[in-house]
């Protein structure tokens, strides 16, 4: 099974900041790693898919880069809307699997 | 519009069955892949089971044997029988769509998720 270890746990920051968010992966997924937001008390929302693939309606500030074992995930300014946890799940390989999150908080 | 709405949820006692249910609209489940994803209170995203469009179906060791993934093409509707309940079954159960991009490509990212019902496993 495909480990992937997100950091850091939490990040602090003010609005309009960027944020870059990690994911590791225990071997190589090529680029089969997607990026989801979750707000508490709804569903996870698919952000970016295959590494760097914007999905359908998601702002051009999140976008993803990265292969191999190593990816990140930036958020270019933040918005009130965008603190929330922040999950990578890789497909590469079953079964599939997400990392631990990283919780984006307002410093 | 795509939506999913879950139900089946509720509180059973361990050695327990439940079945869940997925009801869709905008789309035909038999023609997309389509999954269980579940989250325990406070814990981050498990993948449960999938199901392709031909039929195959795949599980987390942790359910293998004690969950089954199915459809009901009449009712457009996805299911998951689990049977042999545990204490960590607890969780809330979503279904999710798997994205297909325009070019046919299986992303294996879930685009479309339901919005959850809760699974308990207490006595």
């Amino acid at each position: 099974e495909i480990v992937l270890t997100q950091s850091p746990a939490t990040l602090s920051l003010s609005p309009g900041e960027r944020a870059t968010l990690s994911c590791r992966a225990s071997q190589s997924v090529s680029s089969y790693l997607a990026w989801y937001q979750q707000k508490p008390g709804q569903a996870p929302r698919l952000l970016i898919y295959d590494a760097s693939n914007r999905a359908t309606g998601i702002p051009a500030r999140f976008s993803g880069s990265g292969s191999g074992t190593d990816f990140t995930l930036t958020i270019s300014g933040l918005e009130p809307e965008d603190f929330a946890v922040y999950y990578c799940q890789q497909r590469s390989n079953w079964p599939l699997t997400f990392g631990g999150g990283t919780r984006v908080e307002i410093k | 519009e795509v939506q999913l709405v879950e139900s089946g949820g509720g509180l059973i006692q361990p050695g327990g069955s439940l079945r869940l249910s997925c009801t869709a609209s905008g789309f035909t489940v038999s023609s997309n892949y389509m999954s269980w994803v579940r989250q325990a209170p406070g814990r981050g995203l498990e993948w449960v089971s999938v199901i392709y469009s031909g039929g195959v179906k795949y599980y987390a060791d942790s359910v293998k044997g004690r969950f089954t993934i199915s459809r009901d093409n009449s009712n457009n509707t996805l299911y998951l029988q689990m049977n042999s309940l545990r204490a960590e079954d607890t969780a809330v159960y979503y279904c999710a769509r798997v994205y297909i991009t325009i070019f046919g490509v299986v992303t294996w990212a879930f685009q479309h998720w339901g919005q959850g019902t809760l699974v308990t496993v207490s006595s």
